[in-house]
């Protein structure tokens, strides 16, 4: 079955405690990207990549790290995770084209206390 | 950067009635209009997308169009029904799903029976 598939679904954790979301697609897709959602704010991209070992900065990524060393695999790491960084976060990916679909994981609600 | 806005940010309707939710955007390079839906704990999914060289699309119950002129797109929901609750995001971008998609904030839309 096609699918993105991020872990952990929830996770809480304390202020300045390192953490990495784990993203992985079996649709052998060029772009990965992550997104965080918060209310009112909408889907906000944090970074994303168009390929292996090619990231770029999205529109909100202070505060987080990214790698891409596996085509399938795109890990959202926070260094020191702080209660502004509380949000539920999707990992989406898609192949290359003008017109291709985003296909999201499930979502990992994050609390930072 | 691109910046998208989409209004209402609630909408009720009376089960049979028509939904409309529009958005905006800046960027006159965008080439690529998604619609996304997400349920209640769930992730978003594609519902429908437009390219900026085609006015109008429509998939049964669903449509959107585009005025490139203007710089808007409408996502057009006939004959409501309660499985229609959602909040839905509209998007742009100028290369694909992945590769750096701007959302719109997110209209709540519920279906009265």
């Amino acid at each position: 079955e096609a699918q993105v598939t991020q872990n952990p679904r929830y996770l809480i954790t304390v202020t300045g405690k390192k953490l990495t979301v784990t993203c992985s697609q079996n649709m052998n897709h060029e772009y990965m990207s992550w997104y965080r959602q918060d209310p009112g704010l909408g889907l906000r991209q944090i970074y994303y990549s168009m390929n292996v070992e090619v990231t770029d900065k999205g529109d909100v990524p202070e505060g987080y790290k990214v790698s891409r060393k596996e085509k399938r695999n795109f890990p959202l790491i926070l260094e020191s995770p702080s209660p502004n960084q509380t949000s539920l976060y999707f990992c989406a990916s898609s192949s290359r084209g003008v017109d291709t679909e985003a296909f999201f994981g499930q979502g990992t609600r994050l609390t930072v206390v | 950067g691109e910046n998208v806005e989409q209004h209402p940010s609630t909408l009720s309707v009376q089960e049979g009635d028509s939904a409309v939710i529009k958005c905006t955007y800046s960027d006159s390079a965008s080439n690529y209009f998604p619609w996304y839906k997400q349920e209640l704990g769930k992730r978003p999914q594609l519902i429908i997308d437009i390219r900026s060289n085609v006015g109008e699309k429509k998939d049964q119950r669903i449509a959107v169009t585009l005025n490139k002129t203007a710089k808007h797109f409408s996502l057009h929901i006939t004959e409501t029904q309660p499985e229609d609750s959602a909040v839905y995001f509209c998007a742009a971008s100028q290369g694909g799903g992945g590769n750096k998609l701007t959302f719109g904030t997110g209209t709540q839309l519920k279906v009265e029976l």
